[in-house]
């Protein structure tokens, strides 16, 4: 019952490293998401892949480039980081990309600090 | 500008207790709101989902309301126990699958 698998759970970066985001999903879900979540606010679409060998951009992308290796893997990679994007980071998988229809789960998180 | 905003932002109670969050949104069309509740260092997991023709949807001790004319919702939590200790998060959906997430209500509950 692995469900979203996210790694690493902690990361500090020194301003200008990169680092890629790691994420797995076994429940043979279509659709991914990357969202980030900052204190007092909601959280944010980073990227989403609606299915394999897709992906898109979300409301805050900037910084960030994401690749769906396969149907289980969607990555997050920051390529020059900065501390703006220290945050909390979630992946997330659904069957499909209608909301209403299919639920979100999401993986326990990476919380990242620039520094 | 599709927003959704919750009050209060944070809440103590004691174990036992019943409590009530609340949820304002400007999303629109509107196509549904779910609620989750996030343990600390865990992801959102969700509680309810109600579409617009629903007014309440029970989760055991969870009850979530939505009137659609005001665009609110509340959750409201009966007998809390210490294990209700988590944000709650409201989070509405436009038919075009703009979702938008509230910041969310940190609930204590103490002993």
């Amino acid at each position: 019952n692995a469900g979203v698998t996210q790694t690493p759970k902690f990361q500090v970066l020194k301003t200008g490293q990169s680092m890629t985001l790691q994420c797995a999903q076994d429940m043979n879900h279509n659709s991914m998401y990357w969202y980030r979540q900052d204190p007092g606010m909601g959280l944010r679409l980073i990227y989403y892949s609606a299915s394999e060998g897709t992906t898109d951009k979300g409301e805050v992308p900037n910084g960030y480039n994401v690749s769906r290796l396969n149907k289980r893997e969607f990555s997050l990679r920051l390529e020059s980081a900065a501390p703006s994007q220290t945050s909390v980071y979630f992946c997330a998988s659904s069957e499909g990309i209608s909301y209403f229809s299919y639920g979100y789960t999401f993986g326990s998180g990476t919380r990242l600090t620039v520094v | 500008k599709n927003q959704v905003e919750q009050s209060p932002q944070s809440l103590i109670i004691l174990e036992g207790k019943n409590c009530t969050l609340q949820c304002n949104y400007t999303v629109s069309p509107f196509s549904n709101l779910r609620w989750y509740k996030q343990d600390t260092g865990r992801g959102p997991v969700s509680l309810t989902i109600m579409t617009f023709s629903e007014n309440t949807k029970s989760n055991g001790r969870y009850t979530a309301t939505l009137d659609a004319d005001t665009k609110q919702s509340s959750l409201h939590i009966t007998a809390s126990q210490l294990s209700d200790s988590a944000s709650y998060i409201c989070v509405v959906s436009a038919d075009n699958n703009d979702m938008r997430f509230g910041a969310g209500t940190r609930l204590t509950v103490k002993p």
